[in-house]
């Protein structure tokens, strides 16, 4: 089966800087990534996904790079606003179906 | 908007009662459903996923017979908590799928149990 794990649970950042968010999996036929954002009570927004297939993408402010070789992916954040305070999850989609695993979660705060 | 709405938002029920909680897609058929569970401060565990007009798949260590999914329709996946206890209270979440890498999540319902 897939495991996700995270690397840092919790993840202060001055607002205005630049945050980074990891992830590690385990299954090299994992096809598909997404990255989750979720603000307390809420369901997971959609925030920004890559396939398998490449190794960036970006998307505004946000930019996630994968790592094939070592089965990481990693979300930054650029110029990070109160806004972004939440916790994120990686989420991780294997060959079939979409069934998605989904990583611990890192919590980020925004200081102003 | 939201493409997937989930119902209800959040829910009271005496022990032992059951609470039935429907996750609907809202403009795309959903050949798939999945269902998942999140305690306090933790990840999103799945419990089952339900495909429409067959049983549902559950995860290792999900009893089925007290959580009964069934996905009659393309919009329409259920999730019955049968003879509930403290112990379900929980923040259960839907996400709906159609064609391949769209997955949309609805924005859960809460479950407390009495």
């Amino acid at each position: 089966g897939e495991s996700v794990g995270l690397h840092l649970p919790t993840l202060s950042v001055q607002e205005g800087d630049n945050s980074i968010i990891n992830c590690a999996y385990s299954n090299s036929a994992s096809d598909y990534f997404i990255w989750y954002k979720q603000e307390s009570g809420k369901g997971p927004q959609f925030i920004i996904d890559i396939r398998s297939n490449m190794d960036k993408r970006q998307g505004q402010r946000v930019t996630v790079l994968l790592n094939k070789t070592v089965k990481h992916l990693s979300l930054q954040i650029a110029a990070t606003q109160p806004g972004d305070s939440a916790v994120y999850f990686c989420a991780v989609r294997e060959a079939a179906g979409n069934k998605l695993t989904f990583g611990g979660g890192t919590r980020v705060l925004v200081k102003p | 908007g939201a493409v997937v709405s989930q119902h209800p938002s959040w829910v009271i029920c005496k022990s032992g009662t059951s609470v039935k909680i429907e996750c609907r897609s809202l403009d795309f058929q959903a050949t798939t459903m999945f269902w998942y569970r999140q305690f306090p401060k933790q990840s999103l565990m799945l419990m089952a996923t339900s495909n429409e007009g067959s049983k549902a798949t559950y995860e290792q260590g999900v009893e089925k017979d007290k959580f009964l999914i069934n996905h009659a329709s393309l919009t329409l996946s259920t999730l019955t908590v049968t003879s509930a206890h403290p112990e379900d209270s929980s923040f259960y979440i839907c996400s709906a799928s159609g064609v391949p890498n769209t997955i949309y999540f609805g924005e859960g319902s809460w479950l407390t149990v009495v």
